[in-house]
């Protein structure tokens, strides 16, 4: 187990609608970045919070943002959802002292229909 | 535009055998360069992973190679497995820039017993 654990698993939501998923990270890690999977691809980054601020983001809209809680939680928020849109999330947080070393959930499988 | 590009798509060895996978990256801004391994249902766990200072690491069965001059990396497992079987992804990510990975499109193996 690493100790990362999302939620929900499984996800339907319809085009247009709003969706909130969440991360809950170990104790002591800092930073954590969220990943889409399309079936069949790799994962592609689509930000990543340090200390509850955005620290960097992927070729990603607007309406993709997130938050992260001093609690070592996160959300990855998607407004206006599309077709697209369906994949596989994926968290990744890390500690502060190795911040390459990445712990990755089991992720959220959305469906938008 | 992929920054981590990765062959083959999908492999096939006989249990004992030798399995490779190969990735070239052009940004030249990479200084590591991680290996996931991904079962179904699951979030990617890593493996093994180097910085570019070195041409060769090795971890039980799992070796990477590292040629920086051409920019490629490649995965070698030794005495490939059943328990093998799963999606392999190599990455890369830039200088302080944590846990932002740049993922390949991925290998799927499958050894046979």
């Amino acid at each position: 187990e690493t100790g990362v654990t999302q939620s929900p698993t499984h996800l339907i939501k319809t085009r247009g609608q709003q969706v909130t998923l969440r991360c809950s990270s170990q104790s002591g890690h800092n930073t954590v970045s969220w990943y889409q999977q399309a079936l069949g691809q790799g994962p592609q980054f689509i930000f990543q919070y340090y200390r509850e601020e955005e620290n960097g983001r992927g070729n990603f809209p607007p309406r993709f943002s997130g938050l992260q809680f001093p609690n070592y939680s996160s959300e990855l928020n998607v407004n206006a959802l599309e077709l697209d849109d369906s994949a596989l999330y994926l968290c990744a947080s890390s500690p502060t002292d190795r911040p390459t070393e990445a712990f990755f959930g089991q992720g959220t499988r959305l469906t938008v229909v | 535009q992929q920054q981590v590009k990765q062959s083959p798509q999908s492999l096939i060895v006989q249990k004992g055998g030798i399995s490779i996978i190969n990735c070239a990256y052009e940004n030249t801004a990479f200084d590591y360069f991680p290996w996931y391994q991904q079962f179904p249902g699951k979030g990617p766990a890593l493996l093994i992973a180097i910085r570019p200072d070195v041409s060769e690491k090795k971890e039980g069965r799992f070796t990477i190679s590292f040629n920086k001059s051409a920019k490629q990396f490649s995965l070698h497992i030794m005495d490939s497995q059943p328990g093998d079987s799963a999606t392999y992804f190599c990455a890369a990510s830039a200088l302080n820039t944590g846990n932002q990975f740049y993922f390949g499109t991925g290998t799927s193996l499958t050894v046979i017993p």
